[in-house]
C-alpha cells in the first residue's frame, strides 16, 4: 500500500538557517503530494501541493518539488523564522487508494531566535 | 474566514463507555473525513463520507465506530465501547473536491483519553 517516510525531529535550527526536511513515498499509482503544517493548538492546514511529476509547490518562502525518479518531495526553506516553530507533515493523495490522504510521522521544527 | 470546528476539545472517559465526537465542517464542502493521531504516530486515516453515505473506511474503522450526518450541518464520530488504544487525537476534515486534487481542510482536533 501507499506510504510516506519523513525524518524524525525534532530539528532545530537558529533564525535565519536552511531548513531542509526529508520526504519519501511509495505509491501504486501516480500521487499528489502535500505539505500541511500544524501550529501549537491549531489543526493542520495546507502549507504547499504538487500534483505531477516535476512540479514545485511553494508557499511563505517553502518550496518543495516532486522528484518521481527519487520518490521524493522533500521541504526546504532558505531562512526560517522562529514563527516558522511548528509540526510539518508530508501527505499524498492517491486516487487509486481511494479519496484520502496518507501522512507521514510528522516533523517537529524548532526555531531558536 | 471558514473553518471546521470540533467539541469537545478533550474528553475523558472510562473504557467501555460510549463517545461521540461532534465536527462541524465547512458549509459548502461536499466531502467529511475523520483521521486519528496516537500520541507519538501517524496521522492515520479512518473514514471519508460523501453523499450522506461512507465512500472509504480503513481497517482501523471496525464495528465499534460508527459517522453520522444528522441535521447536514453536524458531522459526528461514535465510538461505541471504547478501549484504551482508542486514546488519540481526532481530526475532523473537510473538503470541496476529492482530495488528491484539492484541500483538505481540518479542525483543531478532539484529544480523546480512555482510561
Amino acid at each position: 500500500g501507499d506510504s510516506v517516510t519523513q525524518m524524525e525531529g525534532p530539528v532545530t535550527l537558529s533564525e535565519e538557517a536552511f531548513l531542509t526536511i526529508n520526504c519519501t513515498y511509495t505509491a501504486t499509482g501516480y500521487p499528489s503530494l502535500f505539505w500541511y503544517v500544524q501550529y501549537p493548538g491549531e489543526g493542520l492546514q495546507l502549507l504547499l501541493k504538487a500534483t505531477k511529476a516535476d512540479d514545485k509547490g511553494s508557499n511563505k518562502g517553502f518550496e518543495a518539488t516532486y522528484r518521481k525518479e527519487t520518490t521524493s518531495f522533500h521541504l526546504e526553506k532558505g531562512s526560517v523564522q522562529v514563527s516558522d516553530s511548528a509540526v510539518y507533515f508530508c501527505a499524498l493523495g492517491d486516487n487509486n487508494a481511494g479519496n484520502m490522504l496518507t501522512f507521514g510521522g510528522g516533523t517537529r521544527l524548532m526555531v531558536k531566535p | 474566514e471558514p473553518e471546521v470546528t470540533q467539541t469537545p476539545s478533550h474528553q475523558v472517559t472510562q473504557m467501555g463507555q460510549e463517545v461521540i465526537l461532534r465536527c462541524v465542517p465547512i458549509s459548502n464542502h461536499l466531502y467529511f473525513y475523520w483521521y486519528r493521531q496516537i500520541l507519538g504516530q501517524k496521522v492515520e486515516f479512518l473514514v471519508s463520507f460523501y453523499n450522506n453515505e461512507i465512500s472509504e473506511k480503513s481497517e482501523i474503522f471496525d464495528d465499534q465506530f460508527s459517522v453520522e450526518r444528522p441535521d447536514g450541518s453536524n458531522f459526528t464520530l461514535k465510538i461505541r465501547s471504547t478501549k484504551l488504544e482508542d486514546s488519540a487525537m481526532y481530526f475532523c476534515a473537510s473538503s470541496e473536491v476529492r482530495v488528491n486534487t484539492g484541500e483538505l481542510f481540518f479542525g483543531e482536533g478532539s484529544r480523546l483519553t480512555v482510561l
